[in-house]
């Protein structure tokens, strides 16, 4: 079963607005990872976030992490057109080796 | 720095026919994965190397499919005999270090007819 369970599976919203996208996990993590998709394309990494750490930016993006609800969420800002893809989390769970494990992805798409 | 390559990009094949799908990893990368994506089942790791050495091929779906990592810069995706359900995108990645970030390749995608 996957690790990662991202939540909406499907996101769509105006230019502009803001879009949150959910992570759950089900075992201890040494991090948390999100990744984007274009279309047709290979995955992108945006942002890594610890397990020691509970919030992290990168620009117009917001990742929180909460460990004791193994959850973590992505934040977009001000979305634009071009932020439409899937974007993926992933985890690095302490007994999975050197894998990351990825959930589903949330399609976002920003309509402008 | 060039990134993942993979080769080829497209590839469409008959039922039977053995495809092999090629990667090269960012150099000085020391781990190396091949996943399959599809709109059913997502994006399954398939196998992944660690200092060219297969550490983990439990989501290889088949005896059909075999990879292979001959030297630290390139990696063999092979499946033979190939059968339409196989049909999905496959990508590879590498990353630097243990569960740290990787790197995708464009993907290969793959139809059998």
């Amino acid at each position: 079963s996957q690790q990662g369970e991202e939540d909406p599976q499907a996101l769509s919203i105006q230019e502009g607005e803001n879009a949150t996208m959910n992570c759950s996990y089900k075992t201890s993590i040494n991090n948390l990872q999100w990744y984007r998709q274009n279309s047709g394309r290979g995955l992108v990494h945006l942002i890594l976030i610890r397990s020691n750490e509970r919030e992290k930016h990168s620009g117009r993006l917001r990742v929180t992490l909460d460990t004791s609800k193994k959850s973590s969420s992505l934040l977009i800002t001000a979305s634009r057109a071009a932020d439409t893809a899937s974007y993926f989390c992933a985890t690095d769970a302490f007994n999975a080796g050197n894998m990351l494990t990825f959930g589903g992805g949330t399609r976002l798409m920003v309509k402008p | 720095d060039a990134g993942v390559i993979q080769s080829p990009r497209h590839e469409v094949t008959e039922m039977g026919q053995e495809v092999t799908l090629r990667c090269k990893p960012i150099s000085g990368h020391n781990s190396l994965f091949w996943y399959r994506q599809t709109m059913m089942r997502g994006l399954e790791l398939l196998i992944y190397f660690n200092n060219n050495v297969p550490i983990d091929d439990s989501g290889m779906p088949e005896d059909r499919f075999s990879a292979k990592m001959p030297n630290a810069s390139f990696s063999t995706l092979k499946i033979q005999p190939s059968e339409p359900r196989d049909s999905a995108v496959y990508f590879c990645a590498s990353s630097s270090a243990r569960g740290e970030t990787q790197y995708f390749g464009p993907g290969t995608r793959l139809l059998v007819l």
